[in-house]
């Protein structure tokens, strides 16, 4: 069975303090990484893609990168503006079209 | 706006009566998916149509719960006999035909409460 973990659950960071976000998979025949963003009470809104290992994708402050089991998101330099949960999803062989999320870290930067 | 609409946005209603939810997918996109999110946790898939047919369907699904998508456009996800268990936010996404590994994109969901 696929299985998606996101570690820490919850981030608090200062303004401008770096840090990582770190998505492990164990599954049969990654096909896609996915990272999104979820404000409170809205939906998930889309950031990256990955697909195979080495691969990294950049857009203004985060910085998504993939190796064979894991997945992090780097922030450089948070704004509080970022403050959200971001979920990490795949698509593999046996999940096929479908998505397995995983539970998201919770980010809070402090001005 | 051409993103995924979901209607209606919130809705109340008391154990043990039906509720319908619609999802207007991002125009010329074949595939549509229905999730469910509970506080605190990541989404989780319910079902999956390519145009009108429906593909996959969570084993945890319940025969409570029935999906359409007639002629490929809109979809409706229904409930029926709601729970309190049902509670939680619904979630629709649909993605292009275009490749086989592409992400969705999600509209803003409908949150139910049933009371």
């Amino acid at each position: 069975e696929d299985q998606v973990t996101q570690s820490p659950e919850a981030l608090r960071l200062q303004e401008g303090e770096s840090s990582s976000l770190n998505c492990s998979y164990t599954v049969s025949g990654l096909r896609g990484l996915f990272w999104y963003r979820q404000d409170p009470g809205k939906g998930p809104e889309f950031l990256f893609t990955l697909y195979s290992a080495g691969e990294e994708k950049e857009k203004e402050r985060l910085k998504a990168t993939l190796t064979k089991k894991e997945s992090f998101l780097h922030i450089t330099a948070p704004k509080p503006e970022d403050s959200a949960t971001y979920l990490c999803a795949v698509q593999t062989s046996s999940s096929r079209q479908n998505f397995v999320f995983g539970p998201g870290t919770r980010l809070s930067v402090l001005p | 706006d051409t993103g995924v609409s979901q209607n209606p946005r919130h809705k109340i209603t008391k154990r043990g009566q039906n509720v319908t939810f619609r999802c207007d997918p991002i125009s010329e996109h074949n595939r549509l998916y229905w999730y469910r999110q509970t506080l605190g946790q990541g989404p989780e898939f319910l079902t999956y149509f390519q145009n009108e047919a429906q593909l996959e369907k969570s084993r945890l699904l319940s025969d409570r719960f029935s999906a359409e998508r007639p002629k490929g456009s809109f979809s409706t996800l229904e409930i029926q006999r709601t729970e309190q268990g049902d509670s939680a936010m619904y979630l629709c996404a649909s993605s292009s035909r275009l490749s086989l590994n592409t992400e969705a994109f999600f509209g803003q969901g409908t949150r139910l409460t049933v009371v």
